[in-house]
């Protein structure tokens, strides 16, 4: 089972700061077969990021995926008040297709 | 609209059978494949199945092997997840979500709201 570790937990940051987040694989990942995924409070999670930095339909330019092998990272170029939520990376190279702990961005 | 929605999650006690199904509407159903994720309240997201756009190509977690079986009626565009020797670690909210392409490994981009599942005595 492929592994995947998020960091930091918490990011507290102000509305127009720049979000770094990551996503660290046991083992190798196609860039093809990770994605990222926002979820909010009460709300199902939505698809941001697929291929590792392809964005799905609908999501903003200041969000942005990139990485290869076992290290992504999803970056918010400024952040929005409605950017602060929980983030989770999901591999879909291997199965179990296996989500990250997550990544909660809050307002500092 | 696209859209999925679940049904079927309930109290149930251990050991017990559940079936649990999601009714797809506003896309062409079997040109994707479909995913069950399930979501303990304030924890992470467990991802549980997938089944191809044919039902040829399945795959299961570890930790519902043997015991849960997906299906889906590309007539009916509904999916199931039937549950079987239900122990209290499957309470959870499951979720049934969409994938961009055929055999299940593009990405998860519609889900539904999901269904509830509370396994107790």
């Amino acid at each position: 089972e492929i592994v995947l570790t998020q960091s930091p937990g918490t990011l507290s940051l102000s509305p127009g700061e720049r979000a770094t987040l990551s996503c660290r694989a046991s083992q190798a990942v196609s860039t093809s077969y990770l994605a990222w995924y926002q979820q909010k409070l009460g709300q199902a999670p939505r698809l941001l990021i697929y291929g590792a930095s392809s964005r799905a339909t609908g999501i903003p330019d200041r969000f942005s995926g990139s990485g290869s092998g076992t290290d992504f990272t999803l970056t918010i170029s400024r952040l929005e008040p409605e950017d602060f939520a929980l983030y989770y990376c999901q591999q879909y190279n291997k199965s179990p297709f296996t989500f990250g702990p997550g990544t909660k961005v809050d307002i500092k | 609209e696209v859209q999925l929605v679940e049904s079927g999650g309930r109290l149930v006690q251990p050991g017990r059978s559940l079936r649990l199904s999601c009714a797809a509407s506003g896309f062409t159903f079997e040109n994707f494949a479909l995913h069950w994720v399930r979501q303990v309240p304030g924890k992470g997201l467990e991802w549980v199945s997938r089944i191809s756009w044919d039902s040829s190509d399945i795959d299961y977690a570890d930790s519902v092997k043997g015991r849960f079986t997906v299906s889906r009626d590309n007539a009916k565009k509904s999916l199931y997840l039937q549950m079987n020797s239900l122990r209290l670690e499957d309470t959870a909210l499951y979720y049934c979500a969409k994938d961009k392409g055929f055999w299940g490994f593009e990405g998860m981009d519609v889900w539904g709201q999901g269904t509830t599942v509370t396994v107790s005595s």
